[in-house]
């Protein structure tokens, strides 16, 4: 059974506030780490794959890091707005078949 | 725009009776992932096809769920008989083979009553 492992498991962040998260994965038969962003009522969309221990993605005021060899990856978001509230998942895939076991989220709000 | 499509968005139906869930994938995608959403487990994957071959179906309970892939553009999840604890959203994602993105659909949330 392949554990992954995000904290917190929620977040309450006012306007302008950076913050970040963690997702922790088992470091052995590493394939891919992805990123998800799921807002309510839709269906998860993809903010970052990554493969490479180091990897670091950036998307706007999104970014993340990447640490195979110790088993966790970072999600940070610069100057929090409300449309970034969401649940962030993240997922290992520990084959190149695409099979991916999530975590169970971070449930991100931030208040105006 | 692609996207993957489901159908139905919403299904109401009594314990007992067959549920079939469909998915259109992505045009050109060649694997395909049936996933359910449940507040205790979070999202959890059932099965997954390559190339229309199922390769891992064993997050599905076989007893009563089945998961085929008639062609390359549906692929269909069918609970007979439904019960209770199979309300959920299902999702069905699509992806390319030894690529990394899956693109996920809107969903199926099934209410069993």
């Amino acid at each position: 059974i392949l554990n992954v492992e995000q904290s917190p498991q929620s977040l309450h962040v006012q306007e302008g506030d950076s913050t970040n998260f963690t997702c922790s994965f088992p470091s052995s038969n590493f394939y891919a780490l992805h990123w998800y962003r799921w807002e309510t009522a839709k269906s998860p969309e993809a903010l970052f794959v990554m493969t490479l221990n180091g990897d670091e993605k950036k998307k706007g005021r999104i970014s993340a890091t990447l640490n195979t060899k110790e088993g966790y990856s970072y999600l940070y978001i610069k100057g929090s707005q409300p449309e970034d509230s969401a649940t962030y998942l993240c997922a290992f895939s520990g084959t190149s078949y695409g099979k991916l076991t999530f975590g169970q989220g971070t449930i991100l709000t931030v208040h105006p | 725009d692609a996207r993957v499509t489901q159908t139905p968005r919403h299904k109401v139906t009594e314990m007992g009776q067959e549920v079939t869930m469909r998915c259109q994938p992505i045009l050109g995608h060649n694997t395909v992932f049936w996933y359910r959403q449940t507040m205790m487990q979070g999202l959890e994957l059932l099965a997954y096809f390559r190339n229309r071959a199922p390769l891992d179906d064993s997050g599905m309970p076989k007893d009563r769920f089945s998961a085929e892939m008639p062609d390359a553009t549906l692929a269909t999840l069918k609970i007979q008989p439904s019960e209770p604890r199979d309300s959920a959203v299902y999702f069905c994602a699509s992806g390319l083979v030894y690529g990394y993105e899956q693109y996920f659909g809107p969903g199926t949330r099934l209410t069993v009553t």
